[in-house]
């Protein structure tokens, strides 16, 4: 079985400045995909970014990259610039790309780290 | 479009009654999943349905949880009777077959408390 593990439960960086969110995960599979997840206070869960497994080049949306590292099984969000908007609950999600008939599209979470963007 | 909702946004019961949460997906998503997070811990997956039927249930901790999905649009979740260890955020996500697989849609969760 895969496992996610977020070891931050808490960060804060000062609104302007960059903070990296770390996730590592546990698999057997070649092919999967990973996803950080943001969930302000009260609101909907929404994707703010994914990584497939087989593609090297790290994935990058705006101000949101990742550190893809597939033989240490690590997965890192670095936010840059970071914005009040940005202070919410983070979750690193793992999503097998084997999708059989009997489903397997279940997503795998971590415990999620709490960002706080102090202005 | 409106999002995925979930209703109520919070339910507090005492142990051994019974508790029904319902979600509506997006319009036209024949995927629809549930999720959980007790408090502290990671989000556990439920079950996936597609359409009515349940394609991957193999999260459901057990008996007391039902999950269906009449007619293919929206989703009721019930807890009978409930537990202590019920207690935490039950989340639903949907996704249309048509689009990326790999995006599910959330809604806000509906917070479950036993006492």
């Amino acid at each position: 079985a895969q496992t996610v593990t977020q070891s931050q439960p808490e960060m804060s960086v000062q609104e302007a400045e960059t903070v990296t969110l770390s996730c590592t995960y546990d698999t057997s599979e070649s092919d999967y995909y990973l996803f950080w997840y943001k969930q302000p206070p009260s609101r909907q869960m929404i994707l703010v970014i994914r990584q497939e497994a087989y593609k090297q080049q790290n994935a990058t949306e705006n101000r949101f990259s990742v550190n893809f590292q597939k033989a240490a099984k690590s997965f890192s969000l670095k936010i840059s610039d970071s914005q009040l908007g940005d202070a919410a609950m983070y979750f690193c999600a793992y999503r097998s790309a084997l999708v059989t008939n009997f489903g397997n599209e279940k997503l795998t979470f971590g415990t999620g780290t709490r960002l706080t963007i102090i202005p | 479009e409106a999002g995925v909702t979930q209703f109520p946004s919070h339910s507090v019961i005492e142990k051994g009654q019974t508790v029904t949460l319902r979600c509506d997906p997006i319009s036209g998503h024949d995927n629809l999943y549930w999720y959980r997070r007790v408090m502290g811990k990671e989000i556990k997956f439920l079950l996936h349905f597609v359409k009515e039927s349940k394609q991957d249930e193999s999260g459901m901790p057990n008996n007391r949880f039902l999950a269906e999905r009449t007619g293919g649009t929206y989703s009721t979740l019930k807890v009978q009777p409930a537990e202590l260890e019920d207690s935490g955020v039950y989340f639903c996500a949907s996704r249309s077959t048509g689009e990326p697989f790999y995006e599910q849609y959330f809604g806000p969760g509906t917070r479950l408390t036993v006492t």
